[in-house]
């Protein structure tokens, strides 16, 4: 079975402060990683994935993510947050199979001017 | 750019009745996906198809059903709605192509009211 935690239920951050947005995962492969970003009243965007290689993924937006193997964790994260980055963030992991993905709950992420 | 259209953003039905959510892709999809989001839950799958008329359960099919008569278009059948069926609604489709590692492209969702 795989599945996907996300500890923080909200974010809050400082515009121009960095963030970081958290993910854990447990899978019994390799996963593939994903992070997507929810605006009020849309569907979910794709901003960023993980499948092999480089522990450092770029992304959209400014936004990164950290595959660290050891920890299990997947985070999100940007450098200077900015006030349209508030939003609901959700992280999500992938094993193989005919596409079946588990999403987390969910992370609010404030950003206060 | 994906665009991915769901019929309905607001949708009001009562209690006992059948409702459909229909649900459009225009990219070749081959892959196309029916989840609920709810707060504090995030979203789970209810069903998913990764062809025409083939369809897999996912977690929560319960109440259910669904069908796809062409490739770009899914549709979820609630077949008796009850009031625990409220929620949001969201239809997704992705690329079989590349081993199963591509990102999904996401309606803006249908949230679903049930008198």
């Amino acid at each position: 079975a795989q599945s996907v935690a996300q500890p923080e239920d909200q974010v809050n951050v400082a515009e121009g402060n960095p963030l970081t947005v958290k993910c854990t995962y447990s899978v019994s492969g390799n996963p593939y990683l994903f992070w997507y970003v929810q605006y009020p009243n849309r569907g979910l965007q794709f901003l960023l994935k993980y499948i092999t290689g480089d522990n450092l993924v770029k992304g959209s937006y400014g936004f990164e993510a950290e595959f660290n193997k050891s920890q299990t964790s997947f985070h999100l994260k940007k450098p200077s947050a900015l006030v349209s980055d508030s939003a609901l963030y959700f992280c999500a992991v992938f094993t193989g199979g005919y596409q079946k993905v588990t999403f987390g709950t969910g992370t609010k992420l404030q950003v206060i001017p | 750019d994906v665009k991915v259209t769901q019929s309905s953003r607001y949708l009001v039905k009562r209690t006992g009745e059948k409702v459909f959510l229909e649900c459009v892709q225009d990219m070749d999809h081959e892959n196309m996906f029916w989840y609920r989001q709810d707060p504090g839950l995030g979203l789970r799958l209810i069903y998913f198809s990764y062809d025409v008329k083939m369809k897999e359960k996912g977690d929560i099919p319960e109440g259910y059903s669904v069908s796809r008569e062409k490739k770009e278009r899914f549709s979820l059948i609630l077949e008796s709605a009850s009031t625990n069926q409220t929620s949001m609604y969201l239809c997704a489709s992705s690329l079989l192509l590349g081993g199963s590692n591509q990102p999904q492209h996401f309606g803006d969702g249908t949230r679903l009211s049930i008198l």
